[in-house]
């Protein structure tokens, strides 16, 4: 059973706009969650981690929000560019250390257009 | 420069030949990984590995092998391959900071068994 589930599965925005990514998930315990990037053809790279039981972070044009009571996290991109196209994966990790496991989404896909 | 390196970037084999995939870092991590990624899942592993010589099974190992001789090279090794191993493969090396465990991805090797 899929326990990292994103929506919405593929999002087509315009370039400028702003657009919102969501991952639900009911691993236990969850320890973090982190958002990756991929690139069409390349590796995943990480964008941001969070740890806190109700958490944010901010890293650039990218920020995240973490709701841990209700097992929910966004991933908000403002100023949408055209190099932002690719896809975004949602990983919860059920510790701290190489210990644990991951457990990854199957991602959204993102297109951004002129 | 950090970096984890995977040969081959692409892979055509016939069903039942040997694959080897190898994968490298740069950074002295003791934890590495190897992941499969297909259309609409989110990766899953099939191996870690703790350091030399210390390898465990992840949730799909059936079918796979691994080795670890230094510290800086991980292999992957598909014995008779068979067609539903066709599938991008990555490799990830960690280090766990002060969060979290951060995953830095090699590029994956597109495998295709015919």
């Amino acid at each position: 059973k899929t326990q990292v589930e994103q929506s919405p599965q593929s999002l087509v925005v315009r370039q400028g706009e702003n657009c919102v990514l969501q991952c639900n998930y009911s691993v236990t315990p969850d320890n973090h969650l982190r958002w990756f990037k991929q690139d069409t053809g390349k590796g995943l790279v990480s964008l941001t981690v969070l740890v806190d039981q109700k958490d944010k972070t901010s890293n650039g044009r990218y920020s995240a929000t973490l709701d841990k009571d209700a097992k929910h996290s966004t991933l908000h991109i403002t100023a949408t560019l055209l190099d932002d196209t690719a896809t975004y994966i949602c990983v919860v990790g059920d510790r701290g250390s190489a210990l644990g496991r991951l457990h990854f989404g199957a991602g959204t896909q993102l297109i951004v257009i002129p | 420069d950090m970096k984890v390196t995977q040969m081959p970037r692409y892979l055509i084999k016939r069903m039942g030949e040997n694959v080897l995939l190898e994968c490298g870092q740069d950074m002295s991590h003791e934890t590495m990984y190897w992941y499969r990624q297909d259309p609409g899942l989110g990766l899953q592993l099939i191996y870690i590995s703790y350091d030399v010589d210390s390898n465990s099974e992840g949730d799909i190992p059936k079918g796979y092998r691994v080795s670890r001789k230094k510290r800086e090279h991980f292999s992957l090794i598909l014995d008779s391959a068979k067609t539903n191993q066709t599938s991008v493969y990555f490799c990830a090396s960690s280090f766990v900071g002060a969060s979290a465990e951060t995953l830095y991805f090699g590029s994956g090797t597109r495998l295709t068994v015919l």
